[in-house]
């Protein structure tokens, strides 16, 4: 059974801080590891990553996977207040062709 | 606006009762999952559909779920004999593509209260 596992599952820091977010994985026919942010109701798409160590970049986060240690770490620099949500870690793979979530990182930037 | 829209927000409805929740996907994309989220918890797939053939059903969570996407366009999941436990976040998301995976858009999903 494919099973993605999230850390940590909160965590509380300081504007201007900067977090990683870790996701560890097993999948069977691994295609992909997706970031998902989550505020209110819909995840909104952060990053897809296919490749091992190739940096995804976008503003103040970035993402990277390592497919031989079957993680993934996201980080977010200089956090602000608005970055306060829940994120999600999903791949894609196995037989079915949906996505396999982990629980999420609850994430609360503090002013 | 042209995201994945979901409707109703929000449905309660007594314990027994029968609920169906649409989806309408990004105009341009031809796959359509659903996905369940309880608190705490990432989201959980159900089902999903490429165009009108739905691929995959073995994840819907009793023979109570059905879902269907009868031109290709949007999609019904309907819930039978309402259970307490089915209380949950319903989300549709859709993308664009073949046999590899492209991310996934989500819609705001459907929060089901049953009491």
């Amino acid at each position: 059974e494919d099973k993605v596992v999230q850390s940590p599952l909160s965590l509380v820091v300081h504007e201007g801080d900067t977090v990683t977010l870790n996701c560890s994985y097993e999948v069977t026919n691994f295609r992909s590891l997706l970031w998902y942010k989550q505020e209110k109701k819909a995840p909104t798409f952060l990053f897809m990553l296919t490749s091992s160590g190739i940096e995804k970049k976008s503003g103040r986060l970035s993402s990277i996977l390592d497919k031989k240690e079957l993680f993934s770490i996201l980080n977010i620099t200089a956090t602000q207040t608005g970055d306060s949500a829940i994120y999600l870690c999903a791949v894609s793979g196995g037989g079915a062709d949906g996505l396999t979530f982990g629980k999420g990182t609850h994430l609360i930037i503090q002013p | 606006d042209t995201g994945v829209s979901q409707d109703p927000r929000h449905k309660i409805t007594k314990r027994g009762q029968n609920v169906t929740f649409r989806c309408d996907p990004i105009s341009e994309h031809n796959r359509l999952y659903w996905y369940r989220q309880t608190l705490g918890q990432g989201p959980e797939f159900l089902t999903y559909f490429q165009n009108e053939a739905q691929l995959e059903k073995s994840r819907l969570l009793s023979d109570r779920f059905s879902a269907e996407r009868p031109k290709g366009s949007f999609s019904t999941l309907e819930i039978q004999r309402t259970e307490q436990g089915d209380s949950a976040m319903y989300l549709c998301a859709s993308s664009f593509g073949g046999p590899g995976y492209t991310e996934a858009f989500f819609g705001q999903g459907t929060r089901l209260t049953v009491v």
